[in-house]
């Protein structure tokens, strides 16, 4: 089976930097997806890594190292409405996406 | 709008009864999942449709059960229903990798 770990919570003031790191253990890794999720809300997809190395969109960065298995979700400039769950999940060979428990990130002013 | 639709969006009802939700994938997509998230808690996936074939089965309950038709939207059929199912019972779609959550469909049961 996958099983994933990320801490369970982070509180940062507007306009910080935060990591949100993800352990993995798994057989059959394809790739790792990072999703945001707010409260009530569906997730939605923010990034994918298959590949090693640091994937850039906008304020949001997502690093891959598949030797170590381990990611990170980096957030930049956070403004309030970065405030939600953040989920890394592991893409797999048998076409499965098993997702960690979820990062709650907050955002204070 | 992730162009993923489910239907209802509310469903309340009681222990012992049976409930089918709905979902309508994106244009163009062919694969459907469906995924149960009780309160604070992760994304558990359930199963994975491609193009009408169940391809991926996860932690999915034998009193549950899924289909894809021609048309390629999903049902998902829940039966014999527990106090423990109520949750928010999502599906996506996808075509390339990254998959397209719809809104949702949040169970009570009662």
């Amino acid at each position: 089976g996958q099983s994933l770990e990320q801490p369970s919570e982070v509180t940062a003031v507007e306009g910080a930097i935060v990591q949100i790191n993800c352990t993995y253990q798994t057989s059959g890794f394809y790739g790792l997806s990072w999703y945001q999720q707010h409260d009530g809300g569906a997730p939605t997809f923010l990034s994918y890594n298959a590949l090693d190395g640091l994937e850039e969109t906008g304020r949001f960065s997502s690093f891959l190292s598949r030797s170590d298995s381990y990611g990170y979700l980096l957030l930049q400039e956070l403004q309030m409405k970065d405030s939600a769950s953040y989920f890394c999940a592991v893409r797999t060979a048998d076409y499965k996406l098993s997702f960690g428990a979820g990062t709650t990130v907050t955002v204070r002013a | 709008d992730s162009g993923v639709t489910q239907t209802p969006k509310h469903l309340i009802t009681a222990t012992g009864q049976r409930v089918t939700l709905r979902c309508s994938p994106r244009s163009g997509d062919l694969s459907v999942y469906w995924y149960q998230q009780s309160l604070d808690q992760g994304l558990q996936f359930l199963i994975q449709y491609y193009n009408g074939e169940e391809r991926a089965k996860g932690n999915i309950l034998e009193r549950f059960s899924a289909q894809q038709f021609p048309d390629l939207h999903s049902e998902l059929n829940l039966s014999s229903l527990e106090l423990g199912d109520s949750a928010l019972y999502f599906c996506a779609s996808s075509s390339s990798g990254e998959q397209y959550f719809g809104p949702g469909t949040r169970l009570t049961v009662t």
